[in-house]
């Protein structure tokens, strides 16, 4: 079974451009969560995609959208980066997606926004 | 409004020793579920242990344990002959019914430093 990766690892931006975070959910998940985790802090939830809608989302600006595709995987959209940004961000999958599913969450990336 | 608190930052400890780590809750929904993750420095968090509101039951994974109490709101996390290999950030998590999808609230986490 495979599990929850990420690509990038790493990765440095400037303050204003755009950076696409793409995540493979877990064999069998259909429900991916993305959190970002500033340093020194828990994750803080962004959104969730089930069935390729998101379906919840947490308090963080429109500059930050996703996808879902037909084969589960996601991708974590941010625009016009702010330096606030920079942070570890993690992907998260589970089926079905209730409140008492196990997420399964991937290595993250680590985005520095310069 | 769901909250977690950790209060404790960091423990340090000598291998060998019992440890636990402290979790609070709030939340006014009467269905909820709580959470232990393990963050390494690896950064990827490590599922350790899920239980629903209605189950109070402690439970015991071999050198780990959890204690649930809904009467006080806590769901501590307790290792038992303690290793270096448990350092790490632990994390306490809830997630409620009543919003329709899960979204995990965090706390701020418990540093966990064993020394040899």
């Amino acid at each position: 079974e495979t599990g929850v990766t990420q690509s990038p690892t790493h990765l440095i931006k400037t303050r204003g451009q755009q950076v696409t975070l793409r995540c493979s959910s877990q064999s069998g998940h259909n429900t991916v969560s993305w959190y970002q985790q500033a340093l020194g802090q828990g994750p803080q939830f962004i959104f969730q995609y089930y069935r390729e809608e998101e379906n919840g989302r947490g308090n963080f600006p429109p500059r930050f959208s996703g996808l879902q595709f037909p084969n589960y995987s996601s991708e974590l959209n941010v625009n016009a980066l702010e330096l606030d940004d920079s942070a570890l961000y993690l992907c998260a999958s589970s089926s079905p997606g209730l409140a008492g599913a196990e997420q399964y969450f991937g290595p993250g990336t680590r985005l520095t926004v310069t | 409004a769901q909250k977690v608190t950790q209060a404790q930052t960091e423990i340090s400890v000598v291998e060998k020793e019992d440890v636990t780590l402290d979790c609070v809750y709030e939340t006014r929904d009467t269905t909820y579920y709580l959470f232990w993750y393990k963050q390494p420095p690896s950064g990827e968090l490590v599922f350790l242990i899920r239980r629903n509101s209605f189950d109070e039951q402690n439970e015991i994974s071999g050198r780990y344990s959890w204690n649930f109490q809904k009467s006080t709101s806590s769901f501590n996390f307790t290792i038992t002959a303690s290793q270096v290999v448990d350092s790490a950030v632990y994390f306490c998590a809830l997630s409620g019914m009543n919003t329709g999808f899960q979204k995990l609230v965090f706390g701020t986490g418990t540093r966990l430093l064993v020394s040899p």
